[in-house]
């Protein structure tokens, strides 16, 4: 069972550079979220889906982009990546008032 | 709107108990929730408790939730050096819909 896979664990970008982060749960879960972890600011939520074709806004979603076309998929894709997008970023998958579980992080540079 | 702060460090000596504290604002969470992140790694849910209990015990982990004062605390009992990491609270909010609020995280430093 391998829960939440997030690819690729570490990536270098250059300024402008657009990439995409990928995000996969195989426990059917109907919730999906991204979140960016930043020193001393805990996980600010970025965007949510509550099932496949469902997506909203989170508290910091400048810059990002996002779409559920499947219950298993979450990708999570930098329209043209900034400085101030250096982050480490997991994405986690939840069913209802249950457990989220979250993966292993993506770690980004944007230089 | 939503709000979750934590004190960001604790240091203890291995052996002793740790509290760490949070508060949050929206009293309308149905669970709060203990994170660990241990270096490098994701986050693994320690504990929670649902919004109408007072204390939930589990091991060696106590989470007390008042919710007049709107605070949580996490207790380990005879803290252990594996205990060192990064400790999140976090709350589930008023919408039904998977996301959380996270505190900016205590960093716990045990000492042997």
């Amino acid at each position: 069972n391998a829960g939440v896979t997030q690819t690729p664990k570490f990536q270098v970008l250059k300024t402008g550079q657009s990439m995409t982060l990928q995000c996969a749960q195989d426990m059917n879960h109907e919730y999906m979220s991204w979140y960016r972890q930043d020193p001393g600011m805990g996980l600010r939520l970025i965007h949510y889906s509550v099932g496949a074709g469902i997506t909203d806004q989170g508290e910091v979603p400048n810059g990002y982009n996002v779409s559920r076309s499947t219950t298993e998929d979450f990708p999570l894709r930098l329209l043209s990546a900034a400085p101030s997008q250096t982050s480490v970023y997991f994405c986690a998958s939840s069913s209802r008032k249950a457990e989220a579980f979250f993966g292993q992080g993506t770690r980004l540079t944007v230089v | 709107g939503e709000d979750v702060e934590q004190s960001l460090f604790l240091s203890v000596r291995e052996g002793d108990s740790s509290v760490i504290n949070c508060t949050y604002t929206d009293s309308s969470s149905t669970y709060l929730y203990w994170y660990k992140q241990e270096p490098g790694a994701g986050l693994q849910l320690l504990t929670y408790i649902f919004s109408n209990m007072d204390m939930k015990q589990d091991q060696r982990l106590t989470v007390l939730l008042n919710k007049k004062d709107k605070h949580l605390s996490l207790r380990i009992a005879d803290t252990q050096t594996g205990d060192s990491a990064i400790y999140f609270c976090a709350e589930d909010g008023s919408s039904n819909t998977g996301k959380l609020i996270f505190g900016q995280g205590t960093t716990l430093q045990v000492k042997p």
